[in-house]
């Protein structure tokens, strides 16, 4: 399966514990995105990557989430100091930018990640 | 602010029956569309997208969209239903509040589908 993978694909920790979530995108795709989705709602943009850039973080939903690409390749996403607020699905999602090819605009997602926090 | 709604939280359709499932959009300039399904369990697929050209979007599993400008619409269509459509379905626009080379998407409440047998 060459598709966008995430791990794990459940986390229960306690408030204010710390938790990191792990996405591989498709290889050769260069944006990587972070979305948050919550029960009855749509998936909402928290931040993206273009290679190893972080081109957009102002959406993330506080200075408590931070995210790295740090080879242009994997990403992770990380809480600290979890409120059961954060209680959500967490998805990443990749897409090719190259030129004007139609196949700019797809973003392919992965199965996310489902935090629980008590 | 641009923002996408989708006015239906739950579509009931008789399995063999057309169904259409309704999205409406506001932003400023073209706006980029987009359809995603999501199964129980599992991350988005992407169905279709309206960049620009025939109003008429053909996409995957035999769904089609319409783009109507005049409306600001973007309704979801298949002419014979499938009960393994049954699904929850995302309608989203191109997020224009960030740069020109960013592309996140601006997703609706989502729309769940039952396929009735």
């Amino acid at each position: 399966d060459t598709g966008v993978s995430q791990n794990p694909r459940h986390k229960i920790t306690k408030r204010g514990q710390n938790v990191t979530f792990r996405c591989d995108p498709i290889s050769e795709h260069n944006r990587l995105y972070w979305y948050r989705q919550t029960l009855g709602q749509g998936p909402e943009f928290l931040t993206y990557f273009q290679n190893e850039a972080q081109l957009e973080k102002s959406r993330l939903l506080s200075d408590r989430f931070s995210a790295e690409r740090p080879k242009g390749s994997f990403s992770t996403l990380e809480i600290q100091r979890t409120e059961q607020g954060d209680s959500a699905m967490y998805l990443c999602a990749s897409s090719l930018v190259r030129g004007t090819s139609g196949r700019l605009y797809e973003q392919y997602f992965g199965p996310g990640t489902r935090l629980t926090v008590t | 602010a641009q923002s996408v709604a989708q006015p239906e939280d739950q579509v009931n359709v008789a399995e063999g029956n057309p169904l259409t499932v309704k999205c409406t959009y506001s932003v400023s300039g073209n706006p980029y569309l987009f359809w995603y399904v999501q199964y129980p369990n599992r991350g988005l697929q992407f169905l279709l997208k309206y960049i620009t050209g025939d109003n008429l979007v053909k996409g995957s599993y035999g769904f089609e969209a319409e783009f109507n400008k005049s409306q600001t619409s973007f309704h979801l269509k298949k002419p014979s239903a499938l009960v393994s459509d049954s699904a929850l379905y995302f309608c989203a626009v191109r997020d224009m509040n960030s740069g020109a080379g960013s592309y996140q998407l601006t997703f609706g409440k989502g729309t769940k589908l039952s396929v009735i047998p």
